[in-house]
């Protein structure tokens, strides 16, 4: 199964570290997603990939964010000086978009970050 | 901007009722609609999707059309099952501008319990 994968599942951190979750997309697929969803709620868009370009971006994605698609294929989504409000499960999903129509975005496991 | 709005929850069922759980929705463009599900200790997966107004999503059971004078998309199934137990969400992305469709706006979930 070549599905979507993110690494690692699972994060402990403390308070003021940095961390960095990575996304390998499925191979064929153009287009790249994070979204981050916190405890009884749904996924919310944080930013997304056409290729290696950043396409649009959430006002969630405050300055401590970053994320990275550098040749197109997997993607990196970097917190910086981490908070415990970002104690979250952060999802990648992927899709082969072509023109305008939708297509069907595969979700990964998601890599849960607890901040202490 | 773009929101879903699904019925609190959670629903608690027996083995072959009837489930319904309501999603509304606002949005900017022309919206295709969805329900995931995810099960436990899985990711998110695509259950259906309908991407025009009348339009009927379906698959293993569950059913919802595209309503756009109500702007909503209810998910029915006639006869649940133990292994229905999950979360459902519904969400949509548009294609507002005449932009590609791209991100995707969720719902709050819905924790479906069903027992024997």
């Amino acid at each position: 199964d070549t599905g979507v994968s993110q690494d690692p599942r699972h994060k402990i951190t403390k308070r003021g570290q940095n961390v960095t979750f990575r996304c390998d997309p499925i191979s064929e697929h153009n287009r790249l997603y994070w979204y981050r969803q916190t405890l009884g709620q749904g996924p919310e868009f944080l930013t997304y990939f056409q290729n290696e370009a950043q396409l649009e971006k959430s006002r969630l994605l405050s300055d401590r964010f970053s994320a990275e698609r550098p040749k197109g294929s997997f993607s990196t989504l970097e917190i910086q000086r981490t908070e415990q409000g970002d104690s979250a499960m952060y999802l990648c999903a992927s899709s082969l978009a072509l023109g305008i129509s939708y297509n069907e975005q595969f979700f990964g496991p998601g890599t849960r970050l607890t901040v202490l | 901007g773009d929101s879903v709005t699904q019925m609190e929850g959670p629903v608690t069922l027996s083995e072959e009722a009837f489930l319904t759980i309501n999603c509304t929705y606002t949005a900017t463009g022309y919206p295709s609609l969805f329900w995931y599900v995810q099960y436990p200790g899985e990711g998110l997966q695509l259950l259906l999707k309908a991407t025009k107004a009348d339009d009927k999503g379906s698959n293993k059971g569950f059913e919802a059309t595209y309503r756009k004078e109500t702007t909503s998309f209810h998910l029915e199934k006639g006869s649940v099952q133990v292994s229905d137990s999950a979360v459902y969400f519904c969400a949509l992305t548009t294609n507002a501008g005449g932009t590609s469709y791209g991100k995707l706006t969720f719902g709050q979930g819905t924790i479906l319990t069903v027992h024997p």
